[in-house]
């Protein structure tokens, strides 16, 4: 979920878990959402996105569900590994000319081996 | 092929002075922005710009000026330095307006 103040929410999980991370998003308007992810002392790094036009979407041990009734996105992680420890942020497009990003405060994902 | 390079990696400043944050990427990208980003807020968009001569400002903009003469630089002004733009600041571009967003490594500036 969206952090609230300085501490991120975080979730953690035993190597070889399956993760989910939520993301409530604010503008029912919004029409593409992408998920990041950033170690420590890196720049945000591209995982997956999606249209609105779509409700899942596939990669390669990431999935990303959108659900616009309650306007909730997550993204699950197959078979956690170590090296997936990082703060995660969502962001949605909510202008119609796909110029800007919101993001949201990010998840802290903590994979003990 | 080195992506979005960002220059310098740290930078301490005294309040009021002023520097370019500097921006460059070999990709070819039409679209590029700045972001600053501070514990618990996650990344705010500063400005951004769609296209080499075209330029629009984001969410924080006050404080930050910018501006794109070619493709590849984007570079991001701080003319007088205040403590609140103590943040970390990343660069990012792509080739389809947001889609994708490819970001840098970072500046990590503190103003004293």
């Amino acid at each position: 979920g969206e952090s609230v103040g300085l501490h991120l929410p975080t979730l953690s999980v035993q190597e070889g878990d399956n993760s989910i991370i939520n993301c409530a998003y604010s503008n029912s308007a919004s029409d593409y959402f992408i998920w990041y992810k950033q170690e420590s002392g890196k720049g945000p790094q591209f995982i997956i996105d999606i249209r609105s036009n779509m409700d899942k979407r596939q990669g390669q041990r990431v999935t990303v569900l959108l659900n616009k009734t309650v306007k909730h996105l997550s993204l699950q992680i197959a078979a956690t590994q170590p090296g997936d420890s990082a703060v995660y942020f969502c962001a949605e497009n909510r202008n119609s000319g796909y110029s800007t990003l919101t993001f949201g405060k990010g998840t802290m994902l903590l994979v003990s081996p | 092929n080195a992506g979005v390079t960002q220059t310098p990696k740290f930078q301490v400043l005294k309040t009021g002075q002023s520097m370019t944050l500097q921006c460059a990427q070999d990709m070819n990208h039409e679209y590029m922005s700045w972001y600053r980003q501070d514990p618990g807020m996650g990344l705010r968009l500063i400005h951004y710009s769609v296209g080499a001569g075209i330029t629009d400002q984001g969410e924080v903009p006050n404080g930050y000026n910018v501006s794109r003469s070619t493709t590849e630089d984007f570079p991001l002004r701080l003319l007088s330095a205040a403590p609140s733009q103590t943040s970390v600041y990343f660069c990012a571009s792509s080739q389809n307006r947001v889609e994708k967003l490819f970001f840098g490594s970072g500046t990590q500036l503190s103003v004293l």
